[in-house]
């Protein structure tokens, strides 16, 4: 059983078009981030997110984390190519010995120019 | 400050094989985790280490290993190679959980070591 959900698995849209990735658990995370990975290259964190509901915008980036902080979406604005890649969310969970974090398996974006 | 360096990028071996895989965190990072990306399974947790000492495992066998040195410099191991340890293994380096009100864990990525099976 997967911990983080992340939906949808596959996403291909047309430069300028606007998007929303999801991520989601039954569990409640302490702080949630969210990673870009292009092909061949290791995850680039993008944001924490540690309040519930808490909102962070980066340039056209919109992260929101869910009020019960079990889940977390990140709205793209006028998506462009250079956003083409594998986002990721990853969360902390509380707790002794929390030396780990929890990944989702993804979602692949491809931004058609 | 300079990222985190894996070496080597690229490694194939046959079955049967080990291998020792090596990472270099970014300056002052005194805690090192290893991850194994495959497309079916995504990023899984391998193990983690500060301060020399392993404060964290993932559900791998026992044929993945790994150590950490005085300098935070980490290797990772695996002996007996099967080919689905084919993946590429991902060190990240962090300053650590940081407790407050909320438990806060960046983890800075390096570029991954694409490891082939054959």
């Amino acid at each position: 059983t997967q911990l983080l959900e992340q939906s949808p698995q596959f996403l291909s849209i047309q430069e300028g078009e606007n998007l929303t990735v999801y991520c989601n658990s039954s569990s409640v995370f302490s702080s949630l981030q969210w990673y870009r990975q292009e092909p061949g290259e290791g995850p680039v964190l993008l944001v924490t997110v540690v309040t519930g509901g808490e909102v962070k915008k980066l340039k056209r980036l919109t992260f929101q984390f869910g009020d019960a902080r079990k889940d977390s979406s990140l709205h793209i604005t006028a998506a462009q190519p250079g956003d083409t890649g594998l986002y990721l969310c990853a969360g902390a969970l509380s707790g002794a010995g929390s030396y780990q974090l929890t990944f989702g398996k993804g979602t692949k974006l491809s931004v058609i120019p | 400050k300079a990222g985190v360096t894996q070496t080597p990028r690229y490694l194939i071996k046959t079955r049967g094989q080990q291998v020792t895989l090596s990472c270099s965190p970014i300056s002052g990072h005194r805690s090192v985790s290893w991850y194994q990306q495959t497309p079916g399974q995504g990023l899984q947790f391998l193990f983690e280490y500060f301060s020399e000492t392993q404060r964290n495992k993932g559900n791998f066998p026992g044929r993945f290993s790994g150590r950490q040195f005085s300098n935070s410099r980490s290797e990772m191991n695996v002996s007996t190679l099967e080919l689905g340890d084919s993946a590429l293994y991902l060190c990240a380096s962090s300053l650590g959980p940081r407790s407050g009100q909320h438990l806060i864990y960046e983890q800075y990525f390096g570029p991954g070591t694409r490891l082939t099976v054959t």
